[in-house]
């Protein structure tokens, strides 16, 4: 079993909707990231959080440490969303590696 | 302030030979960190360099091997390479000492192996 799981794996959406992308892990964690990867290869990191919430624009990460569990949220989703969305985790000691997960395929229709 | 950078972008080699790839970390970051991506799948860890040491490794064999070097700029090196060496390679730079610490990632080196 993977340390960190996400859901859905492929998601299509109308522009406009509100998205939702979860991710489960398994062990301690020190942060949960949440990175895009658009076709090509670049990742850039959207959010870092060890508790609560954050938001940047149309975009809001939550995490709960209690359950394991962190979403992240696009509000008012366009074309240019689209993309590929991974959940990482940092499980903390000397090296500050990342565990990601295997993403989710995102398609906003215009 | 410059970003991670990494070349080349692609190349092609054939089975058995040995590969340098290479990364500038971003500017006044002193650690570096590579990643596989193989095709569809999340990154999986290679190992972490700080103040040119290795600071961690993932599960590869001895001959992913690594450098980096006083400007933090650093290589990664795959000898006697397999079809399954075939994947994107990526770099992410990070300034260790503070807390959960970012990770700043390069477009990636696409390596195929024929």
């Amino acid at each position: 079993k993977n340390e960190v799981e996400q859901s859905p794996q492929n998601l299509t959406a109308q522009e406009g909707e509100f998205i939702t992308i979860n991710c489960s892990y398994s062990v301690g964690i020190s942060a949960l990231h949440w990175l895009q990867q658009h076709p090509g290869g670049g990742i850039v990191s959207l959010f870092m959080l060890s508790s609560g919430k954050k938001k940047h624009g149309r975009l809001i990460a939550t995490i709960n440490i209690q359950e394991k569990h962190s979403s992240l949220h696009i509000t008012a989703s366009h074309p240019r969303d689209s993309a590929v969305y991974i959940c990482a985790f940092s499980p903390g000691g000397a090296t500050n590696k990342l565990i990601f997960g295997t993403g989710t395929l995102l398609a906003v229709q215009p | 302030e410059t970003g991670v950078t990494q070349s080349p972008t692609h190349l092609i080699k054939t089975r058995g030979q040995q590969v340098t790839l290479r990364c500038s970390s971003q500017s006044g970051h002193n650690t570096v960190s590579w990643y596989q991506q193989a095709l569809g799948q999340g990154p999986q860890f290679i190992f972490q360099y700080y103040r040119e040491e290795e600071n961690g490794r993932g599960n590869f064999p001895p001959r992913f091997s690594g450098l980096q070097f006083p400007n933090y700029s650093s290589e990664l090196n795959v000898n006697a390479l397999e079809l399954d060496d075939s994947a994107l390679y990526l770099c992410a730079s990070s300034f260790a000492g503070v807390a959960y610490n970012e990770q700043f990632f390069g477009p990636g080196t696409r390596l195929t192996v024929l």
